[in-house]
């Protein structure tokens, strides 16, 4: 059974810096990996996929890395900005299903 | 390129009651999924719908149902609703899960 996890639970950070936020997985055979994000009560947007061949994606500020191997994927924010506040959520993908972790929770103060 | 769009918002039902939540894919896309996601937890999957077939399933009861249309729309019945089904009900398209889902805003159900 697939789990999920994500370190830090919270993050507090002025902004301007270069964060990292860790996910791992047990169970290695996945299709690929999505990493979104969530603003409070709202529904997730998707920040990067991550094909189980690739090592790693970016999109602007963001880049993330997969190691299917070792079941672990980092997602790097680089000069982090107030409007990045939100909860990131990592899910791999299993045959028919997205699993998620309970995410971290991201404040970035001016 | 229209996104996912679910309907309603928000509802209030009373513990008992039955609730049909609706969602729209995004288009081109085949494959439907539904989440529950409880205050302060991550998404869980409840059932997934692949050419108006259900081809995957989440923990979760019976009367936890779905359908999917020939247009790939979708609904989520949930009868006999509890307390513990308070939740956000997160809705997915995809053209299937090896491109990556697009989740819509969700539904906020608060069951008194």
């Amino acid at each position: 059974k697939q789990e999920v996890t994500q370190i830090p639970a919270a993050l507090s950070v002025p902004e301007g810096e270069n964060l990292v936020l860790n996910c791992s997985f047990t169970d290695s055979a996945i299709y690929n990996l999505q990493w979104f994000r969530q603003d409070p009560g709202k529904g997730l947007t998707s920040l990067l996929l991550i094909q189980s061949s690739q090592r790693e994606q970016t999109s602007g500020r963001l880049n993330a890395s997969l190691d299917k191997s070792s079941g672990r994927s980092t997602l790097y924010i680089a000069a982090s900005q107030p409007g990045d506040s939100a909860t990131y959520l990592c899910a791999p993908y299993n045959t028919d299903k997205l699993i998620f972790g309970t995410g971290t929770r991201l404040q970035v103060f001016p | 390129e229209t996104g996912v769009t679910q309907s309603p918002t928000h509802l209030i039902k009373t513990r008992g009651q039955q609730v049909t939540l609706r969602c729209s894919s995004q288009s081109g896309h085949n494959t439907v999924s539904w989440y529950q996601q409880a205050l302060g937890q991550g998404p869980q999957f409840i059932f997934q719908y692949y050419r108006e077939e259900e081809n995957g399933r989440g923990n979760f009861p019976p009367r936890f149902s779905g359908l999917q249309f020939p247009n790939y729309s979708s609904e989520l019945n949930v009868n006999a609703l509890e307390l513990d089904d308070s939740a956000l009900y997160l809705c997915a398209s995809s053209f299937s899960g090896d491109y990556g889902y697009t989740f819509g805003s969700g539904t906020r159900l608060t069951v008194v």
